[in-house]
């Protein structure tokens, strides 16, 4: 497809346990971006890749919490442990570039449910 | 440094009537703005954006937001609300020669009543 492609859309999963969360980007955009929206709230920035550059890792919340992006393409967001606090909506998005003016097209989510 | 703030938290409206959503900015480099639209269980989708061209931005929908400076207010207007337009709006804020990751505001409630 053309747009920004997330998986699982839904995800429960027993505390404790380890999520894989999937982020296809829009083929040819360099920069990636995970947010996590929880219900009722804004979004929270987590993670930052631009090209071959070394991730902004700033707004991860806990060591829990990792990300790679293989090829410059497909990413991985990796939650290890999950507690019940982690339950949120996770955006996936991605433009053109890193450069500020560029729209970025976000993925529907994927929703964990930690039980 | 960056932000936004989205002034109000919810907007109740009749249909047919005009829509104002308020937001503020705050930036240390000349910013770009956008303002994006999560309809229920959706994902964000680009109403429009500013990125110092015209100062009136026209987006989709129907909507435009004009870019004030002097007031640092990005706000977002409507002339007719429908009942299609009931979703959560975000204003962001980027900055130019800054930080490239945007800065979303907590996000403004649209109600729209029949």
């Amino acid at each position: 497809g053309a747009g920004v492609s997330q998986s699982p859309s839904n995800k429960v999963t027993e505390k404790g346990k380890d999520v894989e969360l999937r982020c296809d980007p829009i083929s040819g955009h360099t920069a990636l971006y995970w947010y996590r929206q929880s219900l009722g709230q804004g979004l929270e920035f987590l993670i930052y890749f631009q090209g071959n550059s070394a991730p902004d890792k700033s707004g991860l919340p806990s060591d829990r919490f990792s990300a790679e992006r293989t090829g410059g393409s497909v990413s991985t967001l990796t939650i290890q442990r999950t507690q019940q606090e982690d339950s949120a909506v996770y955006l996936c998005a991605s433009s053109l570039s890193g450069s500020s003016g560029n729209t970025i097209y976000f993925g529907e989510g994927s929703w964990l449910t930690v039980v | 440094a960056q932000s936004v703030t989205q002034l109000d938290s919810h907007v109740s409206v009749s249909e047919g009537t005009p829509v104002l959503l308020r937001c503020n900015y705050s930036s240390s480099y000349s910013p770009s703005l956008f303002w994006y639209v999560q309809h229920p269980n959706k994902g964000l989708q680009l109403l429009l954006k500013y990125t110092s061209a015209a100062t009136l931005v026209k987006g989709i929908n129907g909507f435009e937001a004009e870019f004030k400076k002097s007031e640092t207010s990005f706000h977002l207007t409507k002339p007719s609300a429908h009942m299609s337009d009931a979703a959560e709006y975000f204003c962001v804020v980027s900055e130019v020669g800054g930080s490239y990751i945007p800065t979303f505001g907590r996000g403004t409630s649209l109600i729209v009543h029949p």
